[in-house]
C-alpha cells in the first residue's frame, strides 16, 4: 500500500483564489511528522509547513495551511491568495519514527498551475 | 545560516563510469539523507547517514553508496553508471533526523548517463 498518496496529478487555479491539495497517508505510528514541499522547475525541494502527529492545531505558514485531519489520516495543503510564483510541484511526505526509518516518503506530487 | 549545498550541479557520464556526488548540510546539522528522484519513479530514499554511520539505506542496487564525514558533509558515489541512473539527486539534513524535524533540501545534482 502507498504511504502517502496524492489524488490530483494536476490542479489549475485563478490567481488570487484558494487552492487546496489533497494529501492522504498510511502510518501505524503514533508520532509522525507531515510536511508540504514546493519543487519549482529549477529542481530546488522548498520546505512549506510541518505537521507533527501530536499537534492539536492546525499549522499555518504564511498563505499555507495545513487541514489535518488524524482520524481520516489526511493532511490537505490549503493555498490562499495564489500568486503566479505558486506554479510549482507539490509534495506531500511523511517521516516516521517507528524502527530506523529517519527518511521522508514522498507522494507523486501536485502540478499546480496559477493562471492570471 | 548557509543552507545545504551540493556538487556539482550538473554532470553528464557515459555507461560504466562511476561519479562522486557531494553534499554540505547546514550548520549544525548531523543528519544527512539523499533521495533520486525520477520521472518514472518519483522520490526514492537512497540512504541517511548521522555521525558518519548509515542508519538506513533505500532499495538500491549496491552500486550506489555514500559515507559522511567528520563534519558532517556526504558523498554519494554509484559506480558502473547505468542510463536508468539520470536523475535529480537530492540531498537533505537536519539536526538528528527525527520525526519532528524538517529536512532541508539542497539544490540537486542533475546526472545524464549518456
Amino acid at each position: 500500500a502507498q504511504k502517502i498518496t496524492q489524488t490530483q496529478p494536476g490542479m489549475f487555479v485563478q490567481e488570487k483564489e484558494a487552492v487546496t491539495l489533497d494529501c492522504t497517508y498510511d502510518t501505524s505510528d503514533q508520532s509522525y511528522g507531515l510536511f508540504w514541499y514546493k519543487q519549482p522547475s529549477s529542481g530546488e525541494m522548498i520546505f512549506l509547513i510541518y505537521q507533527g502527529s501530536y499537534d492539536e492545531q492546525n499549522a499555518t505558514e504564511g498563505r499555507y495551511s495545513l487541514n489535518f485531519q488524524k482520524a481520516r489520516k489526511s493532511a490537505n495543503l490549503v493555498i490562499s491568495a495564489s500568486q503566479l510564483g505558486d506554479s510549482a510541484m507539490y509534495f506531500c511526505a511523511m517521516r516516521e519514527s517507528g524502527g530506523s526509518n529517519y527518511k521522508l516518503t514522498f507522494g507523486k506530487g501536485t502540478l499546480l498551475t496559477v493562471n492570471p | 545560516k548557509a543552507g545545504v549545498t551540493q556538487t556539482p550541479r550538473y554532470l553528464i557520464k557515459t555507461r560504466g563510469q562511476q561519479v562522486t556526488l557531494s553534499c554540505s548540510p547546514i550548520s549544525g546539522h548531523r543528519s544527512v539523507s539523499w533521495y533520486q528522484q525520477t520521472p518514472g519513479q518519483g522520490l526514492q530514499f537512497l540512504f541517511e547517514y548521522f555521525s558518519e554511520t548509515q542508519r538506513n539505506k533505500g532499495n538500491f542496487p549496491g552500486r550506489f553508496s555514500g559515507r559522511q564525514f567528520s563534519n558532517s558533509r556526504s558523498e554519494m558515489n554509484v559506480s558502473t553508471l547505468e542510463l536508468g541512473d539520470s536523475a535529480l539527486y537530492l540531498c537533505a539534513s537536519s539536526l538528528y533526523g527525527t520525526e519532528k524535524e524538517t529536512q532541508y533540501f539542497g539544490p540537486g545534482t542533475r546526472l545524464l548517463v549518456l
